[in-house]
Order: C-alpha cells, then structure tokens, then sequence
C-alpha cells in the first residue's frame, strides 16, 4: 500500500527566505506526482506535475523534483512571500490508469513578514 | 465553467438527515473524481466517473454513500442517514483524461459537511 508522507507538519519563516518542503512515498513504482496549494477553507490549487520519467518541474519561483528511486520529491520556493502561506500538499498516481491519488498530510507553511 | 464549482460551499445538518452535494466540472473534463478531507488531514479518495459511470468507487466508506454523473457532466454526491463522522470538506476534481487517468486533476473548493 502506496503511503505519502510530509515532514515537517508545519513550517514558519521569514520573508525572502528559500526553503524546501520534502515529500516521501514508500513504493517508487509511480507514474507521476502532483504539488498542491490549499489555502484555508479553500480547494486545492494545482502547483506543479512531475512524469515519473522528468527530475524535475519549474514555474516561477517554484521548482519541483522527483527521485523516484529513493522515494522522493522536494518543493523549492525562492524568494518567500507572505501570500506563499497556506498548505502544500503532494499526490503521487501509483500507475498509468491509476484511479486515484494518494495524498500527504501537507505541509503548513507560514512565512512571516 | 472556468473552473470546478461545488454547492453548497456549507452544510449543517442534523445526525440521521439526508443531503446532497454538487460538482460541476471544467467545460469538456470527462473525468470527474470525489474526494473527502477531514482537518489536518490529505483528501482521501472516494470515487472516479468516466463520463457517466463510475469506474472506481472503492473509497466510499459504506452503502450510505452513492454518487451518480447521469449526463456526464454535473455529479451529485449522495449521503443518507447521515452521522458525525461524515463531517469533513468534500472535494470534487476534473480532468481532461479521456480513457485512461493520467493527467493534472483541478479541484473546486469544496462542500463543508457538519453533521451535528
């Protein structure tokens, strides 16, 4: 059974800081892997999608890679802004065809001004 | 619609009760999926339409859950005999996958359940 894990739960620092959000995912046998932002009471917002055949995605200030082999992914943020908090979330797709996403617990990052 | 809308954003209701929850997906999204988030925790998957049938519905917790997507479109989540375990933010996500999921899902904000 495919288990998601984020560490740490909750992540405070100050603005203008570059900080990592880890993700790992005990069956390296994926298909892709999925970077999600939820602010509070909101859904979630598609951030980034990592192929299992790619190391890594970019969007702005955002960067994500994926280590498939170690279980593995990270979400970089350069360059931290207070509208970055809320939280990240990570969903790997287990196969091609896989119907479902297993989620993380997320990350709940705060950056302070 | 621009994006995935959910209705209502809030429901309370009382233990035993009846309710229904609403997702319209992205214009053109034959793939529709629910999911159930409970606080401080990742949504957990419920169900998966590909166009109007359900292909996988594994993660409903029991019979007191059905969902339907008669038109291939809007999907109505169905909850009977409600109990306050129920309580958690539904979500409901769209994706342009045809036949086979593999692509980027979209979520809509979420319907609150509490069921008092």
């Amino acid at each position: 059974k495919q288990e998601v894990t984020q560490i740490p739960a909750a992540l405070s620092v100050p603005e203008g800081e570059n900080l990592v959000l880890n993700c790992s995912f005990t069956d390296s046998a994926i298909y892709n892997l999925q970077w999600f932002r939820q602010d509070p009471g909101k859904g979630l917002t598609s951030l980034l999608l990592i192929q299992s055949s790619q190391r890594e995605q970019t969007s702005g200030r955002l960067n994500a890679s994926l280590d498939k082999s170690s279980g593995r992914s990270t979400l970089y943020i350069a360059a931290s802004q207070p509208g970055d908090s809320a939280t990240y979330l990570c969903a790997v797709r287990r196969m091609e065809g896989a119907q479902k996403l297993v989620f993380g617990q997320g990350t709940r990052l705060t950056i302070n001004p | 619609g621009a994006g995935v809308s959910q209705t209502p954003s809030n429901k309370v209701t009382e233990k035993g009760k009846y309710v229904e929850l609403r997702c319209d997906p992205i214009s053109g999204h034959t793939a529709l999926y629910w999911y159930r988030q409970s606080l401080g925790q990742g949504p957990e998957f419920l169900i998966y339409f590909q166009g109007t049938g359900a292909a996988d519905d594994s993660g409903l917790p029991n019979d007191r859950f059905f969902a339907v997507r008669p038109e291939g479109s809007v999907s109505t989540l169905k909850i009977q005999r409600t109990e306050r375990g129920d309580s958690a933010v539904y979500l409901c996500a769209s994706s342009r996958d045809r036949d086979i999921p593999t692509g980027e899902l979209f979520f809509g904000e979420g319907s609150r359940l509490t069921v008092l």
